[in-house]
């Protein structure tokens, strides 16, 4: 078993729906939580970022971390075209003492105009 | 520059050449990072720099991988002998690391697309 389980996609939706993408993880040590995002031929950039159990809200993109399940979230309200990349979610923990980032492959989004 | 530059963007290769890959972090950011991005993998970390202790080598596949950072701002990564295998996206990544702190923010830069024939 990976240590974090993500959907590879494609993730197809109608501009305006509400997109759900999720990962799953398997090291309780875990305590930090990400998402990036990567469009096409550049680098991640970070969306939002987590610290333990709960939600975090900003502008349209709200984040969960249910560490009881082992479950992230990333919920994006009033999807826009531009909003198309592939989202990676990201964990660190003591295990490596917060230094490094653990990532999942990443879902493909794609929304239509 | 504002933000993290790598170069060269695209580098092609023959098998069993050595290939050097640099990046410049952002001015100020104490922690540089490698990580190696292939097609339908996530990212996979391979060596992290913080200020001046002794780098974290433990993602590094094999020996014919490593890293330096001089003067505490670029690094170049260096594979020698290259393979197919090691055709991917080359990504780095700074981050301003207080004392202290456990607040890790990545900035990363745009890649080098490596492909070795």
């Amino acid at each position: 078993q990976k240590e974090v389980e993500q959907d590879p996609g494609p993730l197809s939706v109608p501009e305006g729906a509400i997109v759900s993408l999720n990962c799953t993880y398997s090291n309780s040590a875990f305590q930090y939580f990400m998402w990036y995002r990567q469009y096409s031929r550049k680098g991640p950039e970070l969306l939002m970022y987590t610290y333990s159990s709960g939600n975090k809200e900003d502008g349209r993109f709200t984040a969960q971390v249910d560490k009881s399940s082992k479950y992230i979230s990333l919920f994006i309200r009033d999807s826009q075209p531009s909003d198309s990349a592939t989202y990676l979610c990201a964990m660190s923990g003591k295990d490596s003492g917060y230094s490094t980032l653990t990532f999942g492959k990443g879902t493909m989004l794609l929304v239509s105009p | 520059g504002a933000g993290v530059s790598q170069s060269p963007s695209n580098k092609v290769t023959e098998k069993g050449k050595d290939v050097e890959l640099r990046c410049d972090p952002i001015s100020g950011h104490t922690a540089l990072y490698w990580y190696r991005q292939s097609l339908g993998q996530g990212l996979e970390f391979l060596i992290y720099f913080q200020g001046n202790s002794a780098p974290d080598k433990s993602g590094l596949p094999s020996d014919r991988f490593s890293a330096e950072r001089t003067g505490g701002s670029v690094s170049t990564l260096t594979i020698q002998r290259t393979q197919q295998e090691d055709s991917a996206v080359y990504l780095c990544a700074s981050s301003l690391v207080r004392g202290g702190s456990t607040n890790e923010k990545l900035f990363f830069g745009s890649g080098t697309q490596l492909s070795v024939l």
